[in-house]
């Protein structure tokens, strides 16, 4: 099973919502991400975590609180976001830290594309 | 600062016809470097990984090369099909030992026409 799962696939939420994104991979990679992307843009890293724990926070604000309950998942809890929040939400995961070695492939779910009114 | 740069920004070719993406870096140091295919609304997917030492890498109708020295790659596509109709994003890893720095490039959007 080489493949990142990602629900839901479609989200829209106001502002004063909250809401989770899910993130699941079954290849026993112990690095996953998180990556935001605007519509022509590349994918802009969030955050990355390391063996369930996090390693690293690209000045995400407040209101995107991630969170990795066990190897296989990671979630990204969402609160009182703002419309300019609206993007493609991209998951990764890969054997270890990225570039670690040229074998260290990032594998990316499909997305989550969120709507915020 | 750590750059990718591609070129052109977007392309439009007829089916069949062969073409070529670019791709230009500053990051150092360098460690290896990736090709995806991005389709609309959907995850990036890996295509070709290169290291320093490998000029020329194929999968299928994509080959890349790498010029470590001028700090270039590019993406050729054979015999283009429709379904090749995407964006593709050059990335760069720099960086050594511990967590290593993910550069993208902002992408070339790709059109297939019958």
């Amino acid at each position: 099973d080489t493949e990142v799962t990602q629900t839901p696939k479609h989200l829209v939420m106001g502002m004063t919502n909250k809401k989770s994104l899910k993130c699941e991979q079954h290849m026993g990679h112990r690095a996953m991400y998180w990556y935001k992307q605007k519509a022509k843009k590349p994918p802009e890293l969030m955050f990355v975590y390391s063996y369930e724990k996090l390693s690293i926070n690209e000045s995400v604000p407040s209101r995107f609180s991630p969170e990795c309950p066990n190897s296989s998942l990671l979630n990204l809890h969402l609160h009182a976001l703002q419309p300019e929040d609206s993007a493609l939400y991209l998951c990764a995961s890969s054997r270890g830290l990225a570039g670690l070695s040229s074998y260290n492939e990032q594998f990316f779910g499909p997305g989550t594309r969120l709507t915020v009114l | 600062k750590n750059q990718v740069e591609q070129s052109p920004q977007s392309l439009i070719i007829l089916e069949g016809k062969n073409c070529t993406l670019q791709c230009n870096y500053t990051v150092s140091p360098f460690s290896n470097l990736r090709w995806y295919k991005q389709d609309t609304g959907r995850g990036p997917v890996s295509l070709t990984i290169m290291t320093f030492s490998e000029n020329t890498k194929s999968n299928g109708r994509y080959t890349a090369t790498l010029d470590a020295d001028t700090k270039q790659s590019s993406l050729h596509i054979t015999a283009s099909q429709l379904s090749d109709s995407a964006s593709y994003i050059c990335v760069v890893i720099s960086g050594s030992g511990g967590y290593q720095k993910v550069t993208f490039g902002t992408g070339t959007k790709l059109q297939v026409i019958p």
